[in-house]
């Protein structure tokens, strides 16, 4: 069974530090690996989808890499501000259709 | 465009009542998906629908049923709540439920049986 583990739980940094949030997950035989945010009592909002032949996938402050053979994604937030505050959660899709095996996500803290 | 909407934003509920969490999406998304977010546990997958007419079993299905009879809509309904059916259900819908759809979700629905 396919396992996604996130690392840290939680982090805490000053506003304009570069962070690197942390994803890995135990069977290497995946479809995509996708990165969410969450705010405080809402939904998910997809960030970045990378598909299993891509390297990395980047959006504005935003890179995403993934190494399938290791099993193991990293999202790099540049200059962090205090609007990133929010939960960080990967999921990975395994299966020939879209449903994905979420981490528990990081809880991001940009202090001002 | 309202993307997707969940109905009730929250609910208490008492054990064994039957409850159905309502979920519209005006995106023409082909698959829809229901998930129950847990702390400690994460979001897992209830129930799923790759089109109209079709539905099938997630990772936690049991105590949920599902339903499909046309592209908006994807209720999740509970026969008869347990406790352990306290959650934030969230409702998600892609495209055509392929490996490159991006998922959109739901604001959630939580829900409280006591």
């Amino acid at each position: 069974k396919q396992e996604v583990t996130q690392i840290p739980a939680a982090l805490s940094v000053p506003e304009g530090e570069n962070l690197v949030l942390n994803c890995s997950f135990t069977d290497s035989a995946i479809y995509n690996l996708q990165w969410f945010r969450q705010d405080p009592g809402k939904g998910l909002t997809s960030l970045l989808l990378i598909q299993s032949s891509q390297r990395e996938q980047t959006s504005g402050r935003l890179n995403a890499s993934l190494d399938k053979s290791s099993g193991r994604s990293t999202l790099y937030i540049a200059a962090s501000q205090p609007g990133d505050s929010a939960t960080y959660l990967c999921a990975v899709n395994e299966t020939s259709g879209s449903r994905l095996t979420f981490g528990e996500g990081t809880q991001l803290t940009v202090n001002p | 465009i309202a993307g997707i909407t969940q109905a009730p934003t929250s609910q208490i509920l008492a054990a064994g009542r039957r409850m159905t969490l309502r979920c519209t999406q005006d995106m023409r998304h082909n698959a829809m998906y229901w998930y129950r977010q847990d702390l400690g546990l994460g979001l897992r997958l209830i129930h799923y629908s790759n089109t109209a007419g079709t539905t099938g079993k997630g990772e936690v299905p049991d105590g949920y049923s599902v339903s499909r009879a046309n592209t908006d809509d994807f209720p999740l309904t509970l026969a008869s709540a347990v406790p352990s059916q306290t959650s934030v259900y969230f409702c998600a819908s892609s495209r055509s439920g392929g490996i490159t759809d991006t998922q959109y979700f739901g604001p959630g629905t939580r829900l409280t049986v006591l």
